[in-house]
């Protein structure tokens, strides 16, 4: 099993331009998360979905957008880059939210907005 | 404001010694703790957990006490090894808020040889 894969590793963007970071995941699993990741700090959740067809937003949404068409793959798209979103961007899923299933990570991407 | 804080950016100890890791937080709705642990350039992965009718959880090297009273949990690592140095982050949630995950901003440990 790969578990959770996303792509690019890295990406430099100018401010303006757009993006989408690719999340596919092969443990059939219901929930999916983006989090990211600012130097000194905690996860922020910038959205989820608990099964294809439903997203929602989570803690930091303001310039993103999600999109779940199958059980696989989550894309997040940054749609007018801005600095602010220079950051370590990581796709978790998990099976269940009740059971508190632990999540399970892809290794992130890294993004630099100049 | 931080409902979940790792006051501790970093800490180092010998190998061998035990390393605490802590972590406060203020929302007593939290039912559910967790640590995860983060090597650079990989994603954090699940290390252990505990519910909040316990007040102990074991797994081997590391264990996880949870004061519900002082709004405190720890993880102790015992012994440490050179492959723990890494950054651990604590995490929370709760039925009310769906589940979601809040975070604490990490602690980096280096395990000295």
């Amino acid at each position: 099993n790969a578990g959770v894969t996303q792509t690019p590793k890295f990406r430099i963007l100018k401010i303006g331009q757009s993006m989408t970071l690719q999340c596919t995941q092969d443990m059939n699993h219901n929930y999916m998360y983006w989090y990211r990741q600012d130097p000194g700090m905690g996860l922020k959740l910038i959205y989820y979905s608990v099964g294809a067809g439903i997203t929602d937003k989570g803690e930091v949404p303001n310039g993103y957008n999600v999109s779940r068409s199958t059980t696989e793959d989550f894309p997040l798209r940054l749609e007018l880059a801005a600095p602010s979103q220079t950051s370590v961007y990581f796709c978790a899923s998990r099976k269940g939210a009740r059971d508190n299933s632990p999540l399970h990570f892809g290794n992130g991407t890294r993004l630099t907005v100049t | 404001d931080q409902q979940v804080k790792q006051n501790s950016p970093s800490l180092s100890v010998q190998e061998g010694r035990i390393s605490i890791l802590n972590c406060d937080y203020t929302n007593s709705m939290f039912d559910y703790f967790l640590w995860y642990k983060k090597y650079p350039a990989e994603g954090p992965t699940f290390l252990i957990s505990i519910s909040s009718i316990k007040d102990k959880n074991e797994d081997g090297r590391f264990t996880v006490f949870l004061n519900k009273s002082a709004k405190h949990l720890s993880l102790h690592i015992v012994p440490s090894q050179p492959g723990d140095s890494a950054v651990y982050f604590c995490a929370a949630s709760d039925r009310d808020s769906n589940y979601q995950l809040i975070w604490g901003a990490g602690t980096k440990l280096i395990i000295k040889p």
